[in-house]
């Protein structure tokens, strides 16, 4: 089976602190595929990133960097440097080759950025 | 530009009546999802679609039903809505491909009273 944790529900930091989102993923699956979405106070989802398993390197977008490291089995993001607009609630999702469609999401972390 | 979009955005209705959530997107994907979102659960798969006249059941599917008759659209019932219905749908779409990526209505909240 497989299954994403968020442990953190909730963070609050101020503007221009670095900050780490945790995602930790079960799966049995050798091929799998790691997604990261952005949930701002209007409401949709946006889609940030994708990995698959067989690409550890980490990624760097702007302030944004995702750590993936399958020992383990964790799929952190970092916002440097972070600004109010960053505030959002921040879902992680896993999906597996043999029914990659079917998406596992965590439960969402909450970020505040206070001015 | 090609997106997914939801009506109604916001909908209040009373215990026991048919509601319909649509879903049009304009992608041309042929995968099409619905979610609900609920504090502590992220979000729930609850039917989703690989193509025209194909539907199947998510993990909460109870008490709701999907059809598709083309492409474009995905709408979701609830045959007769309960208080536990109340929440927050999303619709999302994918190309069906080894990319995968889903992408996102604007959600529409629902309130059952």
């Amino acid at each position: 089976a497989q299954k994403v944790t968020q442990a953190q529900t909730e963070i609050s930091v101020v503007e221009k602190e670095d900050v780490t989102l945790d995602c930790v993923y079960e799966t049995r699956d050798t091929t799998y595929y790691l997604f990261w979405y952005k949930q701002p106070p209007s409401g949709e989802l946006v889609f940030l990133i994708r990995r698959n398993s067989f690409d550890e390197q980490n990624e760097i977008s702007g302030r944004y960097s995702w750590n993936f490291q399958k020992s383990t089995s964790s799929f952190n993001f970092t916002i440097t440097a972070s600004q109010v607009v960053d505030s959002a609630v921040y879902f992680c999702a896993l999906s597996v080759l043999y029914n990659f469609n079917k998406f596992y999401f965590g439960s969402g972390t909450k970020l505040n950025v206070k001015p | 530009d090609a997106e997914i979009t939801q009506s109604p955005r916001h909908k209040i209705t009373e215990t026991g009546r048919q509601v319909t959530l649509a879903c049009h997107q304009t992608w041309n994907h042929n995968n099409m999802f619905w979610y609900r979102q609920d504090l502590g659960h992220g979000l729930r798969l609850i039917h989703y679609s690989y193509g025209v006249h194909d539907t199947n059941k998510g993990e909460v599917s109870d008490g709701y039903s999907v059809s598709r008759s083309n492409t474009e659209d995905l709408p979701l019932t609830l045959e007769s809505a309960a208080s536990s219905q109340t929440s927050v749908y999303f619709c999302a779409s994918s190309t069906g491909d080894a990319k995968n990526i889903q992408y996102f209505g604007a959600g529409t909240r629902l309130s059952v009273l």
